[in-house]
Formats: C-alpha cells, sequence, structure tokens
C-alpha cells in the first residue's frame, strides 16, 4: 500500500544545531507540503512543493528551507534552530488537483 | 484571519448522544475535507465533498457541504469513545493550496 513516512518521530536538538526532517511518500504525488501543529495555531503550512526541483514559501517559512530533488522525498531543514520551533511537524501529500492531503504521522520535535 | 472556522471548538458528550460541528467561511471552496487526528498521529482524511448540497455518510458520520460551497457540517450519530479525537476542515481555495480550519476537540465519554 502506498503510504507517506516521516522520520525521525521524536528529536531532541540544541539551539543553533541544524536538524533535518525526512518525508518519504510512495503515492507517487506531485504535491508536497510540511506543516507544523501547535496549540493555539493549528495547521500552519511552512514550504511546499507542487514537483521536482519546485519550493515555495509558506506562511510560516522563515528559519526553514526544503529541496525537492525527486517525487518522493521533500526534507525540511531547519537551519539554525529555535526554541520557537519546538513543534510537531506533519508532512503532507496530494495529487495535482488538491482535493485529499495523506499526512505522515509526525516529528515531534523540541529545541532546547 | 482565519479562512475557515470550526465551531464548537471543543466538545465533551456521553456515548450514544448525537452532535454536530461546523466549518464556515465567507469564500467559496471548489472542494472540502474532513479529517480526523488521534493523539500522536497525523490528520486522517474521513471525506472530500465537491458538490453544492453534497451529503455523504460514513457509517454514522454524515457530511454537507453547503449549496454556497463556503460551509459544511458533520453530524455523528450514536457517539462511541472511538469517535473521540480532533476533526479538522479543510479547503482547497480555487487554484490554491489547502487551508485547515483549527479544529473541533470530540471527547465521548464511556
Amino acid at each position: 500500500d502506498a503510504e507517506i513516512t516521516q522520520s525521525p518521530r521524536h528529536k531532541i536538538t540544541e539551539t543553533g544545531r541544524q536538524v533535518t526532517l525526512a518525508c518519504h511518500q510512495t503515492w507517487n504525488h506531485n504535491n508536497m507540503f510540511w506543516y507544523r501543529q501547535d496549540l493555539g495555531h493549528g495547521l500552519r503550512l511552512i514550504h511546499y512543493s507542487y514537483g521536482v526541483q519546485d519550493t515555495n514559501k509558506g506562511e510560516v517559512s522563515d528559519g526553514y528551507s526544503v529541496s525537492r530533488s525527486n517525487t518522493e522525498d521533500l526534507p525540511l531543514t531547519l537551519e539554525s534552530a529555535a526554541s520557537s520551533q519546538t513543534s510537531v511537524y506533519f508532512c503532507a501529500s496530494s495529487g495535482h488537483l488538491n482535493t485529499e492531503a495523506f499526512f505522515g504521522q509526525g516529528t515531534r520535535l523540541t529545541v532546547v | 484571519t482565519q479562512l475557515l472556522k470550526q465551531s464548537p471548538q471543543f466538545l465533551s458528550i456521553q456515548e450514544g448522544e448525537n452532535l454536530t460541528v461546523y466549518c464556515n467561511s465567507s469564500s467559496v471552496f471548489s472542494s472540502l475535507q474532513w479529517y480526523r487526528q488521534e493523539p500522536g498521529e497525523g490528520p486522517v482524511l474521513l471525506v472530500t465533498v465537491v458538490t453544492g448540497g453534497e451529503v455523504k455518510k460514513l457509517k454514522r458520520l454524515t457530511f454537507q457541504f453547503g449549496d454556497a460551497r463556503k460551509d459544511s457540517s458533520l453530524h455523528i450519530t450514536a457517539a462511541q469513545p472511538g469517535d473521540t479525537g480532533l476533526y479538522l476542515c479543510a479547503a482547497s481555495p480555487y487554484g490554491q493550496n489547502f487551508v485547515f480550519g483549527p479544529g473541533t476537540r470530540l471527547s465521548v465519554l464511556p
């Protein structure tokens, strides 16, 4: 069965370190998204990609970057982790019509 | 400004009761989705509605898309503890990315 997987599930890092969260999907979807979920804010879009070599900023992109070198993967990098980036991160993918999104299980990131 | 509003924000009911949660906006959408998220997991798609006035049923869950395609409701009949979770609505404004509502957190007590 097709799926979308994130790794790691939990990560603790120190302020200032670079961190990369992995996202891999086998749906063969062109569209991939990264969200963060915080109490009181819901799901907020960080970055998204509509295909290989395409990346775009979402509403909360400062301090984050992504790259899309193939269809299956969209890694999210925190250039210099800050305590404000402590959150639960979700990766999602969808077909080109954006009628439904499939989510990974999330990565809980703690920056200390 | 939130593009999608959901109500109520929290709901705690006894097993066997019926409930309705709402998703509202001033914008028109090409489609609207409902997701359920359980603690420690990602949101899972329940249904997509695309036609104004459309009604879809998923066992004890009934979803309706408003005639003007600006709002939707989710009705649960005879709620069970397994229905506990965060219910999110999401929509795709024409030609744009998903937007998500803040969610309704449902607790069904045995």
